[in-house]
């Protein structure tokens, strides 16, 4: 069976510091790999996906980058950190066509103090 | 946008009463789907339907979907409180999913 796995679960980070947030899937092969972010009671903010190795789609101009090195792994980074950053990071997967049904990870809350 | 808009922010039952969650959204859809967080967590997924469905059935779920007025809706029947979580809808054209803002179910004991 696929499992998703994040981390960290929780980071606490100072402003202006770097970020670096993982997320790698077992059981699947080829996924489409999304990050997402999730501020306090609100909705999901798609940041970026990639439908394979290298490839990134972004959809929101911000000081976040995705990459994603192998075919089953996907990394959120920031070289500075802001306020405005903190919130709750999900990683999710889907296969076939983007608009299949995602499965989520368990989530990373990112405070920046 | 084809944002989907859940209705209501929030609602609030007595353990064994039906929950209903509404949705909608603008464009036109290639499905519709549902998901589930409880606090904290990650989503999870309940149900899909797809455009040319107009009921869909999951033990004690029924999501139904009307394309002519572009929405949805979520029935959890016979709550329990365990069903106590956030309920977002996401809809999709012919690319990616867009979460709506959810609703938050609490299903009191």
């Amino acid at each position: 069976s696929q499992t998703i796995h994040q981390w960290p679960a929780t980071l606490v980070q100072p402003v202006g510091s770097p970020l670096s947030l993982e997320c790698t899937v077992e059981g699947t092969s080829n996924p489409n790999l999304y990050w997402y972010r999730q501020a306090a009671g609100r909705g999901l903010q798609l940041l970026f996906y990639s439908v394979g190795i290298g490839q990134i789609s972004s959809e929101v101009p911000q000081n976040l980058s995705a990459s994603r090195p192998q075919d089953r792994q996907f990394i959120l980074s920031s070289k500075k950190l802001l306020l405005s950053d903190s919130g709750f990071y999900l990683c999710a997967w889907s296969g076939g066509l983007l608009y299949n049904e995602q499965f989520f990870g368990p989530g990373t809350r990112l405070t920046v103090l | 946008s084809q944002q989907g808009e859940e209705d209501p922010q929030a609602l609030s039952i007595q353990e064994g009463e039906n929950a209903t969650m509404n949705c909608s959204y603008k464009t036109s859809i290639n499905n519709l789907q549902w998901y589930r967080q409880n606090s904290g967590r990650g989503l999870v997924h309940l149900i899909l339907i797809r455009s040319n469905e107009r009921e869909k059935h999951s033990g004690r779920l029924r999501v139904t979907l009307d394309t002519s007025k572009k929405s949805s809706s979520l029935l959890i029947t016979a709550s329990r409180a365990a069903d106590t979580a956030s309920y977002f809808c996401a809809t999709t054209g012919s690319e990616k999913l867009v979460f709506g803002k959810g609703t938050k179910l609490t299903v009191n004991p």
